[in-house]
């Protein structure tokens, strides 16, 4: 079954530092999402992505955060500096038209020091 | 964007049926609505989606009243893997929409 796949499943940074999480969206999806979630807290939507460009974002996507989908088939999300806030689990979804299932990959764990 | 309201938790046991029910009082006429499942630690997983009536699949049934502003998850059944967050959401069926989990309902399944 195919899956969104995501790298690297847990990072550790010092704060100030600038982070990339990686996702592998699923083949013929064309709708991409980042979410996050902080221990013990909600899923929350930061920005999702169609036709090479932001559609929708959160207040919690301010300048900091950033996202490319550089060569096709990667999707990638940026912090430039990472605060300790920024600790949580982050989520990569797809999906293939604009309504349905949306896909999660599993997530990577990033930790501000 | 329709705000859901749904129990935080809930206690059930193994073989019961579960059934959770969210509020969308201002659900829109082109929302649809979707239950997602989360474990610990692993990305939400989605169950089933509806727009009206009732909608089953091989894991849950999805009621919507023809009103359209609650709904209810049933799971038939249920065993201790069923222990999980259960989200639902209200969203457009749009392109590029924004996608918002509430606070879930955690269901405990015990012995």
């Amino acid at each position: 079954e195919p899956e969104v796949t995501q790298t690297p499943s847990h990072q550790v940074t010092q704060m100030g530092q600038e982070v990339i999480l990686r996702c592998v969206p699923i083949s013929n999806h064309l709708y991409f999402y980042w979410y996050r979630q902080i221990l013990g807290q909600k899923v929350e939507f930061l920005v999702s992505f169609y036709n090479n460009e932001i559609s929708e974002k959160s207040e919690i996507f301010d300048d900091q955060f950033s996202v490319e989908r550089p060569d096709g088939s990667n999707f990638t999300l940026k912090i430039r500096s990472t605060k300790l806030e920024d600790s949580a689990m982050y989520f990569c979804a797809s999906r293939q038209g604009g309504a349905g299932e949306l896909f999660f990959g599993e997530g990577s764990r990033l930790t501000v020091l | 964007l329709a705000k859901t309201t749904q129990p935080i938790s809930m206690d059930s046991y193994e073989g019961q049926e579960v059934n959770i029910t969210c509020s969308h009082n201002n659900i829109a006429t082109n929302d649809y609505i979707t239950w997602y499942q989360q474990f610990p630690s692993q990305g939400p997983r989605f169950i089933i989606q509806g727009y009206k009536t009732k909608v089953t699949n091989e894991v849950a049934s999805l009621f919507i009243p023809a009103d359209r502003k609650s709904s209810t998850l049933s799971l038939p059944r249920v065993s201790l893997s069923d222990t999980a967050v259960y989200y639902c959401l209200v969203a457009p069926g749009a392109a590029g929409n924004k996608l918002t989990f509430g606070g879930g309902t955690r269901v405990l399944v015990k012995p």
